[in-house]
């Protein structure tokens, strides 16, 4: 069946400006996470979406950041007033259920760069 | 806190040399580790995990085995081929609190020459 995608694949922007990065989880699935990789650097992670529970920002670096999801569907992460530090390698991963046991599945990711 | 730290790359070898990437964790708890892989131009697949102390993850000729003596996951294979050519991520999740979110490495770059 199909994976974890994420659009677009590469996102060039110009610093101040927002952007949206957009995951499809597999089907089913109902937990969700977004990470961000720097450049040199490992995975951070941002936020978690877990069915209808209030989801976990504890990741996010700035309130610049914010993510919503629909149901247990689709998710957009939204960079408001871009700077050139948010350019990075972001990566959503879907699992079926939130428990420890359950592996993460993860989509291609959206590189973004800010000029 | 919780982290992860693995041995730098670039990692160079020729087919069928002997592969080691240490890893090494600080966590409270009782962890589960991971190793994930990433091949040029794909997203990121585990590789193998192990959940407890003493046991021991494999897959596709890798092995790990979690050291809690030592803190250590390392990433071992006996003969490496070109198309293990990637990158690998050391991970850990801890068991406690809501979110089961993982802690990663910052990756090692591995390039196998023929």
């Amino acid at each position: 069946g199909a994976g974890v995608s994420q659009s677009p694949s590469n996102k060039v922007t110009e610093k101040g400006k927002d952007v949206e990065l957009r995951c499809d989880p597999i089907s089913g699935h109902t937990a969700l996470y977004w990470y961000r990789q720097r450049l040199g650097q490992g995975l951070e992670f941002l936020i978690y979406f877990q069915g209808n529970s209030a989801p976990d920002k504890s990741g996010l670096p700035s309130d610049r950041f914010s993510a919503e999801r629909t149901g247990e569907s689709v998710s957009t992460l939204t960079i408001q007033r871009t700077q050139q530090e948010d350019s990075a390698v972001y990566l959503c991963a879907s699992s079926l259920a939130g428990g420890q046991a359950y592996e993460q599945y993860f989509g291609p990711g959206t590189r973004l760069t800010v000029t | 806190g919780n982290s992860v730290t693995q041995m730098e790359g670039p990692v160079t070898l020729s087919e069928e040399a002997f592969l080691t990437i240490n890893c090494t964790y600080t966590a409270t708890g009782y962890p589960s580790l991971f190793w994930y892989v990433q091949y040029p131009g794909e997203g990121l697949q585990l590789l193998l995990k192990a959940t407890k102390a003493d046991d021991k993850g494999s897959n596709k000729g890798f092995e790990a085995t979690y050291r809690k003596e030592t803190t250590s996951f390392h990433l071992e294979k006996g003969s490496v081929q070109v198309s293990d050519s990637a990158v690998y991520f050391c991970a850990l999740k801890t068991n406690s609190g809501a979110t089961n979110k993982l802690i990663f490495g910052t990756g090692t770059l591995l390039a196998v020459q023929p």
